[in-house]
């Protein structure tokens, strides 16, 4: 059973340009979680979806950014006019409910976006 | 707001001893506190959740204490091991039950 996928792994992008982050949860888990983090700093909630819904986006900025789970394929992150401070590693985690097993959220690896 | 306090200073701590890590929370007791392990470069993975109705869990090395009066989780690895070494984030859920709130985390470097 593959874990979360999230590509690219790395990803540069100059300022103005925009950013597309990609998750594939685990097999199974239709719930899906986006998360920042700044170095040396704790993850930072950015939204939570479930296919094709979006269920709690408290925690993104509500402008250049938005976040999707299509019926088919990955969730994507997107970030439109990227500005340096970015910069930063987003994470997906997927679960399988947010009933039991309380929640427990399985990570992807990262994405480390860097903009110039 | 829940805030979430964990030892911003790295522990370092010897091959073969207990390392003892905290996580302080500042208002509401959650229904569980979870923690997870992060090496460099890498995604959080999850090790242990902790009940508001137990007062401790074990799983191997591993020993997670849950103080809803002082508002705390221990977190204990004994007989350290230097593959031990990791950063050690705790979470709980925040009231919405959509989002866990997540403690900056502890380093834990364990010296052969």
């Amino acid at each position: 059973n593959a874990g979360v996928m999230q590509n690219p792994r790395h990803l540069v992008r100059r300022r103005g340009q925009e950013a597309r982050l990609r998750c594939s949860p685990m097999k199974g888990h239709s719930h899906v979680y986006w998360y920042r983090q700044l170095p040396e700093e704790g993850l930072k909630f950015m939204v939570y979806l479930q296919k094709e819904n979006i269920i709690d986006e408290s925690g993104m900025p509500k402008e250049r950014f938005s976040a999707e789970f299509p019926k088919e394929g990955p969730s994507i992150l997107r970030i439109q006019q990227v500005v340096r401070g970015d910069s930063a590693a987003y994470f997906c985690a997927s679960s399988r409910s947010t009933g039991a097993p309380y929640n427990e959220q399985f990570f992807g690896p990262g994405t480390r976006l860097t903009v110039l | 707001s829940q805030k979430i306090e964990q030892n911003s200073e790295a522990l370092n701590i010897q091959e073969g001893k207990t390392a003892t890590l905290t996580c302080n929370y500042t208002n509401y007791s959650p229904a569980y506190l979870q923690w997870y392990r992060q090496d460099p470069g890498r995604g959080p993975v999850f090790l242990l959740l902790i009940r508001e109705n137990e007062k401790e869990k074990r799983k191997e090395r591993l020993k997670v204490t849950f103080d809803t009066t002082l508002k705390q989780s221990l977190f204990h690895i004994t007989a350290s091991q230097p593959a031990d070494s990791a950063t050690y984030l705790c979470a709980l859920e925040s009231d919405s039950n959509y989002q866990l709130i997540w403690g900056a985390g502890t380093k834990l470097i364990i010296k052969p």
